[in-house]
């Protein structure tokens, strides 16, 4: 059984703080992707990263893919009230045709 | 575009009851997943369609837990008897097909509270 821990599991800070978030697992992914959450809804893809050692930004997001495909990391710059919610990892096992295993998730709060 | 669209958002039964959950995913996906959120965790693969047809159900409980996609459209779970362990947020997701590449677009959910 694969599995994909986060950490941390909680985080709050005040706005305009930076934050890192870590998603590992002991198996290669063939692909992995990074959700947000918001309460109420259903997750919403923010980015795929297929190749190690990627690195994707999507304004003040920046997603990293590690070397061996084990890990992951999303790093928010200048954090705002707006990037509050949960931020869930999910990995592709088994090729492209695999299903997506997700983590338990980082719950974050900005505050202003 | 309209998005999956899942009803009801709110289920209270209480244990051994049956229940039902119907999802339309956004039109002309070919792929539906059904999900199991329990609280504090990330969504959990119960079942996944592809058009009409079963990809994967191994993680559904098949003794209490059932699913169709009849015309490969609209979809229902269901689930009888529940448990109390059943508490959860149930969430629908379809893509264009199955894949890496294919993005999965999420329904809201709906919350179940077994009592």
């Amino acid at each position: 059984t694969q599995l994909l821990e986060q950490s941390p599991q909680f985080l709050s800070i005040q706005e305009g703080e930076n934050l890192t978030v870590y998603c590992n697992s002991s198996s290669v992914f063939s692909s992995l992707q990074w959700y947000r959450q918001e309460p109420g809804e259903g997750p919403v893809l923010l980015v795929t990263v297929v190749t190690g050692g990627e690195v994707k930004k999507l304004k003040r997001l920046t997603f990293q893919f590690g070397d061996a495909r084990k890990d992951s990391s999303l790093h928010i710059t200048a954090a705002q009230p707006g990037d509050t919610g949960l931020y869930l990892c999910a990995g592709r096992y088994g090729g492209s045709q695999g299903n997506l295993i997700f983590g338990k998730g980082t719950k974050l709060s900005v505050k202003p | 575009e309209a998005g999956v669209a899942q009803s009801p958002r709110y289920k209270i039964i209480e244990k051994r009851q049956s229940v039902a959950f119907w999802c339309n995913p956004i039109s002309g996906h070919a792929t539906l997943y059904w999900y199991q959120q329990i609280l504090g965790q990330g969504p959990k693969l119960l079942i996944q369609f592809q058009n009409n047809g079963v990809v994967d159900d191994s993680q559904l409980p098949k003794d209490r837990f059932s699913a169709e996609r009849l015309k490969g459209v609209d979809s229902t779970l269901k689930i009888q008897p529940a448990k109390l362990e059943d508490s959860a947020v149930y969430l629908c997701a379809s893509s264009w097909t199955s894949g890496a590449k294919n993005i999965q677009y999420f329904g809201a959910g709906t919350r179940l509270s077994v009592l």
